[in-house]
């Protein structure tokens, strides 16, 4: 597509329910990144993939949390159990290599996650 | 780990002034992102910078990258409206291969007056 795409814009769950959030990465682009984006916390980067390797799950702020990307494109946020501090900005980007320092990351708009 | 400050974190400017942004790090950058965001869309890239000294401009927008390449400015000439936004610096945490997801300070929140 000609951008990164997520889904959905909105979500809103009630506690201790699971969410599934969705991001389509630029075509060709192997490298997909999440970010989260709270009041306060500012942008803080959760996870990233290279094509179909095993991501490093370090960053992701809880076990509550998985990430998958299947066949390189498509990917998936999970969080289960759902908790009031989830409620942030979900944000997802894409790059063409992945090579720090001389790869543009480019964001989609984001799925806002509001937890009652 | 890496840590970006930005300054101001806020910032009002009358319509057709000029501003400047900094974005400065705790390490060396190994490159250096400006994003803009408007409230509840998502980041847009403007520039990215990694050599120390590198300056880039698009129309009213300039970034320049210190020889130290520790700090970076984005200054912004004869501001519109359209410029108003959240501006993001963000920035690699390694150099050489492989990535990482980056680094960002909190944001510096640019209101035009007209």
């Amino acid at each position: 597509g000609a951008g990164v795409s997520q889904s959905p814009s909105n979500k809103v769950t009630e506690k201790g329910k699971d969410v599934e959030l969705r991001c389509d990465p630029i075509s060709g682009h192997t490298a997909l990144y999440w970010y989260r984006q709270s009041l306060g916390q500012g942008l803080e980067f959760l996870i990233y993939f290279q094509g179909n390797s095993a991501p490093d799950k370090s960053g992701l702020p809880s076990d509550r949390f998985s990430a998958e990307r299947t066949g390189g494109s498509v990917s998936t946020l999970t969080i289960q159990r759902t908790q009031q501090e989830d409620s942030a900005v979900y944000l997802c980007a894409s790059s063409l290599i992945g090579l720090a320092g001389a790869d543009t990351q480019y964001f989609g708009p984001g799925t806002r996650l509001t937890v009652l | 780990s890496q840590e970006l400050e930005q300054s101001p974190q806020s910032l009002i400017v009358q319509e057709g002034k000029n501003l400047t942004i900094n974005c400065t790090s705790s390490k060396t950058l190994y490159g250096l992102y400006w994003y803009k965001q408007k409230y509840g869309e998502g980041l847009i890239f403007l520039m990215m910078l990694q050599k120390g000294g590198e300056e880039k401009s698009h129309e009213k927008i300039t970034a320049k990258l210190d020889e130290k390449k520790q700090q970076s400015s984005l200054h912004i000439t004869a501001s519109q409206p359209s410029h108003a936004g959240i501006y993001l610096c963000g920035a690699d945490p390694y150099s050489g291969g492989g990535a990482d997801g980056l680094t960002f300070g909190k944001g510096t929140h640019l209101i035009i007056q007209p």
